[in-house]
This record gives structure tokens, C-alpha cells and sequence, in this order.
């Protein structure tokens, strides 16, 4: 049972323009929530993170949206770099248990 | 200097055989955490330990075992590999506590199972 979804396994983007990543989560219990960044030979890195109690994080060009009744998360990169190129992977976790549950990854390319 | 190391970084091997997968942390964490990743599955959760003497099973621990050295090491062994057991494979560290939700993650394991 898969309780964090991203549905797409691939985007292609034009440099300049906004790039948006889009996760779905089953677990209303999930309280926190974090998009990591991967790129080829390297472990995930932390990119930006959003409360349940929030419904907007914002870290520069990285924007984080939470729709709770939806159940729907979304990354917004603005504007959209080469350097952005990698596999951005959604996690959800409920504070205390401290067990990140993650999507399955959305390939983010970035053409010049 | 990297914060959470792995070794090997690559390594093939045959089915039947035992593996040791090896983390090593600096960052002076209690809390570490073995995962897998698969194309198109992720991230899944194979063991963590929480600290020392705590080692919990996550989703995926059949055919897994690990040893939680001391507070810096966290070993994954496969007793006897198999060919589906060919992945990638990340530690991974936390402080513990609530609100320290981010997980810092080392460069990954390659696993080739023959």
C-alpha cells in the first residue's frame, strides 16, 4: 500500500520557467512533509519541508503547497534551472515516529 | 568531509553469498536508518535503530539483518543474497526528537546481485 504517491515518473521543463512536482499522500495521520533532491551517484539531500499547520513554504526559488483535505503536496520551482535536473522524491512522516515514508520519485529535467 | 560514509560503494556479488554493508556517521546522531530504492518504488525502510541498543524492523527486513555497533555504526548484512535483493542502498541519520524530522542521507550502496 503505497501511502505517498508521486504519479509522475518524469517531467521535462524549459530553463526559466516554473517546474511543479506533485505528491499525494493516503495518511491523514502524516503531519510533515519533505521533498528531497537526488542526483546521480549521491545519497538524497534535504530541499524544503512544510507543517501540516502550514500551507505554504517558501526557500527562494523552492516553494512548498500542502492541501490537507486534498491530501496533496506540491514543489514549485521558479525559475528552473539547469542544476535542477535530478530526482525529487516526497516524504511524509508523523512527528514522533520519526519513520520517513517516500514517494516513489519524479525525474525533473531541465533543458536548456 | 562527508558526514555519513558508506562502504563499499559498489560492489557485485553472487546469490548465496553474505554481504556486510557498512555506515559510518560524524554528525553525532543517535538515530540511523537503512533504506533501499528501487526504480520506480523509492525509498523503502529496511531497519533503523534509535539508539545503540534499540534496532527496529522497518517495512522490508526479510532477508536483511543489522548491528548497531555503537553510537557512529550502523551495518546492513544480507545472510545469504539473492538476485531481487539488487538495489541501491542509503543510510541514513537523525537527531532524535520531536521536530527533527530531516534525515541526512550517505552516497549510497550499489548492489549487484548475480
Amino acid at each position: 500500500d503505497q501511502q505517498v504517491k508521486q504519479n509522475s515518473p518524469s517531467l521535462s521543463v524549459q530553463e526559466g520557467r516554473i517546474s511543479i512536482l506533485n505528491c499525494d499522500y493516503t495518511n491523514s495521520m502524516f503531519d510533515y512533509f519533505l521533498w528531497y533532491k537526488k542526483y546521480p551517484a549521491e545519497g538524497p539531500t534535504f530541499l524544503i519541508s512544510i507543517s501540516s499547520i502550514k500551507d505554504k513554504n517558501e526557500d527562494g526559488r523552492f516553494t512548498v503547497f500542502l492541501n490537507k483535505s486534498a491530501k496533496h503536496l506540491s514543489l514549485h520551482i521558479v525559475p528552473s534551472q539547469p542544476g535542477d535536473s535530478a530526482v525529487y522524491f516526497c516524504a511524509a512522516i508523523i512527528q514522533g515516529a520519526q519513520k520517513l515514508v517516500f514517494g516513489q520519485g519524479t525525474r525533473l529535467t531541465i533543458n536548456p | 568531509d562527508a558526514d555519513v560514509t558508506q562502504t563499499p560503494r559498489n560492489r557485485i556479488t553472487k546469490t548465496g553469498k553474505r554481504i556486510m554493508l557498512e555506515c559510518s556517521q560524524t554528525k553525532g546522531h543517535d538515530r540511523m536508518y537503512w533504506y533501499r530504492q528501487d526504480p520506480g518504488l523509492g525509498l523503502r525502510l529496511i531497519y533503523y535503530s534509535f539508539d545503540v541498543k534499540d534496532i527496529n524492523k522497518g517495512e522490508i527486513s526479510d532477508g536483511y539483518s543489522v548491528s548497531r555497533q555503537a553510537q557512529a555504526k550502523f551495518s546492513l548484512s544480507l545472510e545469504s543474497a539473492i538476485p531481487n535483493q539488487t538495489a541501491l542502498y542509503f543510510c541514513a541519520t537523525s537527531l532524535a526528537g520531536v521536530g527533527y524530522n530531516e534525515q541526512f542521507f550517505g552516497p549510497g550502496t550499489r548492489l549487484t546481485v548475480l
